[in-house]
């Protein structure tokens, strides 16, 4: 029972497509983001979901669209493929406590290669 | 705005050593929480710690020991007697209400 998956695993693609990456977490918690991981291992966070709303939307480019149908999934579309998107997409869930954010709970990341 | 350092890059250790991880952290929020994470060389993101900032108890387990000190805003790691499977980029992170923020991580290369 993985706690938080991503699909796929990997995604080759050429500039200028539109691609998805889709993530669904099945510990009940309120609160999804997703990441960037760099080449040089930079995480940086993108978006972050509370109860379907969004709470953070970073810097991040209008080409990079969330969608989060429910609690537990929180998707990630992304038109017009550019080579800077190539990097390490991870989901991640947490539940919300006082005053702050529990652990987070990492998805085993999404590899994107734009050609 | 919220900050976490990780001045260390890399570090390279032979086996066996005891090796210190810094992590320094900039927040105005009262109540925050501090974490560590490892990602092996595999890819996968490993939650290690959680300390909340009203909570400056050092903690322990088993070859790992955390130091959180508020006076100086810092939440160092070390692991003892380190072993080759402890080769691993660790993330310092801090949350106030709703933002997570990590540090640049530290990548430790232990060499048999």
């Amino acid at each position: 029972d993985t706690a938080v998956s991503q699909t796929p695993k990997y995604l080759v693609t050429q500039m200028g497509n539109d691609k998805s990456i889709k993530c669904e977490q099945n510990l009940g918690h309120d609160t999804m983001y997703w990441y960037k991981q760099d080449s040089k291992k930079f995480l940086k966070i993108m978006f972050s979901y509370n109860n379907k709303e969004l709470i953070i939307n970073e810097t991040v480019p209008n080409r990079f669209s969330p969608k989060s149908p429910d609690k537990a999934h929180l998707n990630l579309h992304i038109n017009s493929l550019e080579l800077g998107d190539s990097a390490v997409y991870f989901c991640a869930s947490s539940q919300e406590i006082a005053g702050g954010l529990n652990e987070q709970f990492f998805g085993p990341g999404t590899r994107l290669t734009v050609l | 705005a919220q900050k976490v350092t990780q001045a260390q890059t890399e570090i390279s250790v032979v086996e066996k050593e005891d090796v210190t991880l810094d992590c320094v952290y900039e927040t105005r929020d009262t109540t925050y929480y501090l974490f560590w994470y490892k990602q092996p060389p595999s890819g996968e993101l490993v939650f290690l710690i959680r300390r909340n900032s009203f909570d400056e108890q050092n903690e322990i387990s088993g070859r790992y020991s955390w130091n959180f000190q508020k006076s100086t805003s810092s939440f160092n790691f070390t692991i003892t007697a380190s072993q080759v499977v402890d080769s691993a980029v660790y993330f310092c992170a801090l949350s106030g209400a709703y933002i997570p923020t990590f540090g640049r991580g530290t990548s430790l290369i232990v060499h048999p």
